[in-house]
This record gives structure tokens, C-alpha cells and sequence, in this order.
């Protein structure tokens, strides 16, 4: 059984940078693409970005310049960054898994991690 | 990128029949099938329901089904039950490789 679990500080200061864990349990994490997805309180979900092992990456233009990830293979875990977050950047922030749909990968995210909230605040 | 646009609240009844649309471009829905739907419960992370436009992931019931035409694409829930009600989100593929969600639609049953 596959499990996600996202992990980082819950309070993140405007200057520095968010970073957030996602340990992936049950199967390699060489097998798939992996997305983060985040959610403002209140409002719907966001596509942030997606990281193949091999270290392809794919972003969410509107983030794209304030974005980072990245996959430890040995640690089966991926990592977000985001710099210079503002209140705006408040949310919860899954990792999630896409599955496989005509021989690739088209965004169907059928296993989750159970979210970690974040707030951005001084 | 724009969200797909999605209405902001249905109902239905017990046993009824809701449909929910998903709107998007020629840029997305028009012109893949990788339409996918998830519901999401209060304070629950989301949970696939359909994809690629009309595909059920193993132990989703049945009175779950997925159509597309066009630029738009629907989720139809049948036999509406009390434990349906909860949010619901489309996503698709796009021509940039990118993924993009819709602002999703409260399901409320009566």
C-alpha cells in the first residue's frame, strides 16, 4: 500500500524560504511522476508543479520563477521550495501521485499525501 | 494558465441524478481525454473518482460516470447518497504539459 506523507514548518517568515518533505512509502519513488498541489483556506486546488525521478521537472508557469523540486532516490522522498512566499502562498500542500494512462503520465493523481498547512506570516 | 470553470454549488435529492460541467479551452479539455474528477470531504485530502474523461479507479462505485464533449467535460453521480455530498474538482491535461484544476463545485444533498 502506497502511503504519502508531507512534512515542514507550519509557519513560514515572508523572507525566508518554504521547504517541504514528501516521504513515499510502499513502492519506489522511480516509478511515477510526483506533483505537488496545494489549497488556499477556503478555495481550490492549485497544481504547483511535477518531478520524475530522473530529475525532469514541469512547473505551473504562474509559479515558475519562484519554484523548486527536487527527489532524493536513497531517502524515497521528494522536496519543495518556494521562495520569497507572501501571505498568498498560505495553504495546504499535498504531494500526490500520477498514474499511468496510455503508456504515460497525464495528471490523474490517484494516491494523495494528507496535506500540510503552511502559513506565511512575520 | 486558467482554471476550468466549474459551478459553484448543485444539489440534489437521495436517488437523484446530478451532473456537474467542467469547462475548459481547446488548449486542455478540447483536446485531450485526461479529464480526470476527485471529491474532497471536509478537512480530507482529494480522492480520484474518474479518470481520463470516463475511467473508475478500482472501488469506485459505479453511480460515478464521466463524459466529455467538446471543450466541457461532466461527472455524473447517480443514486445520489448522503456520504456524495462534499466538493468536487475537475482536472485536465494541457497543451504545455501542465496540469490545471477547476474551481470546484459544492455538492450539497437535501
Amino acid at each position: 500500500q502506497v502511503q504519502l506523507q508531507e512534512s515542514g514548518p507550519g509557519l513560514v517568515k515572508p523572507w525566508e524560504t518554504l521547504s517541504l518533505t514528501c516521504a513515499v512509502s510502499g513502492d519506489s519513488i522511480s516509478n511515477y511522476y510526483w506533483s505537488w498541489i496545494r489549497q488556499p483556506p477556503g478555495k481550490g486546488l492549485e497544481w504547483i508543479g511535477y518531478l520524475y525521478h530522473i530529475g525532469s521537472t514541469h512547473y505551473n508557469p504562474s509559479l515558475k520563477s519562484r519554484v523548486s523540486m527536487s527527489v532524493d532516490t536513497s531517502k524515497n522522498q521528494l522536496s519543495l521550495q518556494l521562495s520569497s512566499p507572501t501571505a498568498a502562498d498560505t495553504a495546504i500542500y499535498y504531494c500526490a501521485r500520477e498514474r499511468l494512462s496510455s503508456g504515460w503520465y497525464y495528471g490523474a493523481f490517484d494516491i494523495w499525501g494528507q496535506g500540510t498547512m503552511v502559513i506565511v506570516s512575520s | 494558465q486558467s482554471a476550468l470553470t466549474q459551478p459553484a454549488s448543485v444539489s440534489g435529492s437521495p436517488g437523484q441524478s446530478i451532473t456537474i460541467s467542467c469547462t475548459g479551452t481547446s488548449s486542455d479539455v478540447g483536446s485531450y481525454n485526461y479529464v480526470s474528477w476527485y471529491q474532497q470531504h471536509p478537512g480530507k485530502a482529494p480522492k480520484l473518482m474518474i479518470y481520463d474523461v470516463s475511467n473508475r479507479p478500482s472501488g469506485i462505485s459505479n453511480r460515478f460516470s464521466g463524459s466529455k464533449s467538446g471543450n466541457t467535460a461532466s461527472l455524473t453521480i447517480s443514486g445520489l447518497q448522503a456520504e456524495d455530498e462534499a466538493d468536487y474538482y475537475c482536472s485536465s491535461y494541457t497543451r504545455t504539459s501542465t496540469r490545471v484544476f477547476g474551481g470546484g463545485t459544492k455538492l450539497t444533498v437535501l
